[in-house]
Formats: structure tokens, sequence, C-alpha cells
């Protein structure tokens, strides 16, 4: 696709329920990058592929948190067990290969937990 | 870690004004320094970059310095527009074993430029 794509654009869910967002990177883009935008706050690292491989987990907050990027290309973030605090936009930025490339961003999901 | 303090955190002009939006950074070993200009409920988008090496930058009505010594980079837009109107993040991010960098955003600057 033309750029990186983000679904769903929106997700509401009850506290304690598991969500799963997903990430298209642009095709042939190795570095794939999740970010976490709370209101009115810039976005923060949460974790980076490189192809495959998770080299970097280190900004996830809690071990209900995971990432995942099997065949290179899609990725999913999936957090269990939702708590309020993890209401916020999360970002996917993918760049074409490795070391300071510019990082081109999705639209977000902007997750909500009642 | 890396930190990056962004000032100011609103800023309003004229239309044709210039504006001006500081960001310092403490990481000594940064050497990537990018600006994103993000709309309301869009996705951040790349507007001007520089790397440690050079000390300016321009793209048409936009500019970036950098001071390494002094660890702070600024963005300058000039004869600004209404479509200017947004929130801007500066970043800062350095390389890791592995080979990649990973961006440190400031808080963001607020811009409204009144026609």
């Amino acid at each position: 696709g033309a750029g990186v794509s983000q679904s769903p654009r929106y997700k509401v869910a009850k506290r304690g329920q598991d969500v799963a967002l997903r990430c298209d990177p642009i095709s042939g883009h190795v570095s794939l990058f999740w970010y976490q935008q709370a209101l009115g706050q810039g976005p923060e690292f949460l974790t980076y592929f490189q192809n495959e491989a998770q080299l970097d987990k280190s900004g996830l907050p809690s071990d209900r948190f995971f990432a995942e990027r099997p065949e290179g290309s899609v990725s999913t973030l999936k957090i269990q067990r939702t708590q309020k605090e993890d209401s916020a936009v999360y970002l996917c930025a993918s760049s074409l290969g490795q070391g300071d490339q510019p990082q081109h961003f999705g639209d977000g999901t902007r997750l909500s937990i009642l | 870690g890396e930190n990056v303090e962004q000032h100011p955190s609103t800023l309003s002009v004229q239309e044709g004004d210039s504006a001006v939006i500081k960001c310092t950074y403490s990481d000594s070993a940064s050497n990537y320094f990018p600006w994103y200009k993000q709309e309301l409920g869009k996705r951040p988008q790349l507007i001007i970059d520089i790397r440690s090496n050079v000390g300016e930058k321009k793209d048409q009505r936009i500019a970036v310095t950098l001071n390494k010594t002094a660890k702070h980079f600024s963005l300058h837009i000039t004869e600004t527009q209404p479509e200017d109107s947004a929130v801007y993040f500066c970043a800062a991010s350095r390389g890791y074993s592995g080979g990649y960098n990973k961006l440190i955003f400031g808080a963001g600057t607020r811009l409204a430029v009144h026609p």
C-alpha cells in the first residue's frame, strides 16, 4: 500500500478484556516500531522489530503487552487484561532500512478502556 | 536515558509571521533529529529532519538548526499560513546495537496561525 495502515481505527473495550491491534507497514520496510501516545503528549516508544526479530521491547509498560511480527511484515500488538491506564492512541511506524532512516507513521488505533 | 524538552507548549502567530520552536536533548550520542507535524486525529507526518553532521537544513519555508555543543535544535517556519496550524513534535535518537534508532519525542507545541 501507499502508507502504513492500522486497524481498527477505534477500539472500545471493557476493563479486563484482551485486545489486538494490527499494523500493515509500507511494503518492503525492514523496520517496524510501535509507540503509545497519551492525550496531549508526544509518542512514547514501545517496541522495535527488524524483519521478524523483536530487537527492543524496553518500552512495553508491563507483561500484559505483547507484540509479534511473525513473517516480517504485518505486526500485531496485543494487550491482555486491559486496564483504564492503557487508554491511548497506539501508533505504528515503519522505515525502509536500519539506522537513522525516516519513520513513517500510520493513523493509529485509539483505544478506550471503560 | 534520553530526555527531550520542547518549548513553547503553545504558540500563536499572525499569518505571515515566523514561528520558532526549540528543543533540547540530554544524550550526547543522539545523531538524528526529525520534526513531525500532527493535525487533530491524524498521523504524525515527517516535515524535515537533520543529522548530526550538519548544522542547518532548509526546505522551502521550513528550516531546522542544530547546535550539538549546546544539545539543542530548533524548527523555523517562515511566512506562516493558516494550514500550518497543528501540533509539532521534535524527536531525538541515537543508534543502538542491532542497527536501529528509536525516537524520543518532545511533548509537542500547538501552533495556531491566525488569518
